[in-house]
């Protein structure tokens, strides 16, 4: 079954630092992809950054960038140059295919806190 | 481009009421269609997920039932709701071939 997980509950990170939130995953199929979500205090699910199992280069998106080690089935989070408007839950994510259609699982959340 | 509209943004129903939440997506055909449960402070929780009109796939036994009377429109649903129905629900949608999932504003229950 496909897991994933996210072993840092809280974070917290000084303004204009660097900060690695970790995600690992656990899937026996071969293709799936990775993704980061933001979810500030309003709720919603913001998309940050993908990286598909196939892909063989680190996803990158401005100061957000995906650490893909595909042996340690990792796939961390880097943000570069915090800000305090990076203050909010991280959530890791799978998609995968199942006997249905497409479908997606979520790890717990790390909350990241931006120090001015 | 495409949009996905939740509503209500929040919701107060007493114990025993029905439940209806709507969402609908716009600018693409045939998505795949999610509802999320996000219980305060936790992760996301797939309750129902629909790869096309009448097609509902149930992820976990709820007091809750799932609905999508049109290819994009998705809608949530109890005949009774409970206190431990309070929560935070997501809707979201992605292609049926794509990557990522958007999401929708969500919807903040509370059951008094």
């Amino acid at each position: 079954a496909q897991k994933i997980t996210q072993t840092q509950p809280g974070m917290f990170v000084q303004e204009k630092e660097a900060v690695t939130l970790d995600c690992t995953y656990d899937t026996s199929d071969p293709s799936y992809g990775l993704f980061w979500y933001k979810q500030p205090s309003s709720g919603e699910m913001i998309f940050l950054i993908y990286q598909g199992s196939y892909d063989q280069q680190n996803a990158t998106e401005g100061r957000y960038s995906l650490n893909f080690q595909k042996a340690r089935k990792s796939a961390n989070l880097v943000i570069s140059a915090s800000q305090l408007g990076d203050s909010a839950m991280y959530f890791c994510a799978m998609c995968f295919r199942d006997n249905y259609g497409q479908n997606f699982v979520f790890g717990p959340g790390t909350r990241l806190s931006v120090l001015p | 481009s495409q949009t996905i509209h939740q509503w209500p943004a929040t919701l107060v129903q007493p114990v025993g009421s029905p439940l209806s939440l709507e969402c609908t997506v716009e600018g693409t055909s045939n998505p795949n269609l999610y509802w999320y449960r996000q219980a305060a402070g936790r992760g996301l929780q797939l309750l129902f997920y629909s790869v096309g009109i009448g097609q509902i796939s149930s992820e976990v036994p709820q007091n809750l039932s799932a609905s999508r009377p049109q290819d994009r429109q998705f809608i949530l649903s109890s005949k009774k709701l409970l206190l431990s129905d309070s929560s935070f629900y997501l809707c979201a949608w992605s292609v049926q071939e794509g990557t990522e999932a958007f999401f929708g504003q969500g919807t903040r229950l509370t059951v008094v």
